[in-house]
């Protein structure tokens, strides 16, 4: 499966942006690159995803590089809401030919008022 | 649509002990599946389905089973519980498999074995 490597941990100040980073050298050419957030107690929240092509929503958007080993996700005014672990993962084909998400332990991200 | 609920939110299992985590989806999702989150971790695959009737393992299925018998529905069975399944669960559901589709995950159900 391929891997993708998160800073354990980062900081914010509310109504800043945020720039979370994200390492995936060994991504291969059919991979998604998903982002999902977890606040406390809850489950894991969809954020956003790309393939190549930088991605805006209504929640963030996605930088992806242009060879595609790493990728950001930026919070444009980071909100009290927002303080949670986000979970950079690609998607993975399993040898049944089904997708799945690998979870690593992610970054958590705190908000300072 | 209320998406992708689980019941019970809290248990308390004696070692030995048998139960069923309930997960259902009202979206008509195919695909659906398991996860386990231990303290401080992320999260594990644990079963996945493809649609009813079609179950296969993930990373961590030893000592759970599945099945799918209907496209709403896909309950995990503990058989014969251990401190080590001590864990939140997590079930999720997507409209496909392709890399593009958006997991929906449930709120958990909170284990405990002792």
């Amino acid at each position: 499966d391929a891997k993708t490597t998160q800073p354990n941990s980062m900081e914010s100040n509310e109504e800043e942006p945020v720039h979370l980073p994200c390492n995936h050298s060994t991504i291969s050419g059919t991979d998604y690159i998903h982002w999902y957030r977890q606040l406390p107690s809850q489950g894991p929240e969809y954020v956003i995803h790309g393939l190549t092509s930088n991605v805006n929503n209504r929640m963030a958007s996605l930088a992806i590089a242009e060879d595609r080993k790493s990728s950001t996700l930026i919070l444009h005014r980071a909100t009290l809401r927002d303080a949670a672990v986000y979970y950079c993962i690609l998607s993975s084909r399993t040898q049944g030919g089904s997708e799945k998400l690998v979870f690593g332990k992610g970054t958590k991200l705190t908000v300072n008022p | 649509n209320a998406g992708v609920t689980q019941t019970p939110k809290f248990q308390v299992l004696k070692t030995g002990q048998s139960m069923t985590l309930q997960c259902a989806q009202d979206m008509n999702h195919e695909y659906m599946s398991w996860y386990r989150q231990d303290p401080g971790m992320g999260l594990r695959l644990i079963h996945y389905s493809v649609g009813a009737g079609i179950t296969d393992q993930g990373e961590v299925p030893n000592g759970y089973n599945v099945s799918r018998s209907t496209t709403e529905d896909f309950p995990l069975r503990l058989l014969s519980a251990a401190p080590s399944q001590t864990s939140v669960y997590f079930c999720a559901s997507s409209p496909g498999l392709a890399g593009w589709y958006t997991q929906y995950f449930g709120p958990g159900t909170r284990l405990t074995v002792l």
